[in-house]
């Protein structure tokens, strides 16, 4: 069965940096795009970027673009997001999620299976 | 940018029915498929619908979704409410001019 453990939470100082990593099993990780997707402390869901299958096309949200960068290891299986310039207003739980579409080129956009999590908090 | 905007909360009673609406904010809404997850507290979202009326397998039927273009919303509609039912549940799309994923604000539901 498809799992997508996340990993590397914490608490970090305003403008701070933090990589989260995104451990994935029960399927063939290569031929799907992936998202992190984050929710503030009850706020909702909010997208944060997407990452082809191969690794080629990447997508931002405007909140994060520029501070935040995708990347994945294919043969690690693992994806990750890595985080400059920390704001208070990123603090939230960060979902990896695994997109339906299977060698999608720009995604589906329909995020079929998620982790459960991991939390970041900035403060100082 | 693309918005979907839904209802705070919603509430019904055990065995009714009840509509969650989800409405674009601008050009159409069919013309991307939307999808409706299910969060409960504590808990990642899972999906109910996708593809804007398709259930994954395990998610009952009592569980429909539906697009109407002539008021640019997407509707998912909840039969023989359960308890069990009670949860957050987000409305989601993909917003074309950024290439992005865009979520409404959540329709807290109450079965009561």
């Amino acid at each position: 069965q498809v799992q997508l453990v996340e990993s590397g939470g914490g608490v970090v100082q305003p403008g701070g940096s933090l990589r989260l990593s995104c451990a994935a099993s029960g399927f063939t990780f290569s031929s799907y795009g992936m998202h992190w997707v984050r929710q503030a402390p009850g706020k909702g869901l909010e997208w944060v970027a997407f990452i082809r299958y191969d690794g080629s096309n990447k997508y931002y949200a405007d909140s994060v673009k520029g501070r935040f960068t995708i990347s994945r290891d294919n043969s690690k299986n693992t994806l990750y997001l890595q985080m400059n310039s920390l704001r208070a207003e990123d603090t939230a739980v960060y979902y990896c999620a695994k997109d339906y579409l299977f060698y999608g080129d720009y995604g589906s956009f329909y995020f079929d299976y998620w982790g459960q999590g991991t939390l970041v908090t900035v403060s100082s | 940018n693309f918005m979907l905007t839904q209802p705070h909360s919603v509430s019904e009673s055990p065995g009714k029915t009840v509509t969650i609406s989800c409405t674009g904010s601008s050009g159409s809404i069919a013309s991307n498929y939307v999808q409706w997850y299910q969060q409960r507290p504590g808990s990642a979202p899972t999906t109910v619908i996708y593809e804007d009326n398709q259930r994954p397998s395990g998610v009952p039927d009592r569980f429909s979704g539906s697009i109407d273009s002539s008021s640019n919303s997407a509707s998912l509609t909840i039969s023989g409410l359960k308890t069990e039912d009670e949860a957050d549940y987000y409305c989601q799309s993909y917003d074309s001019s950024n290439h992005g994923g865009v979520f409404g604000g959540g329709t807290k539901l109450t079965v009561l």
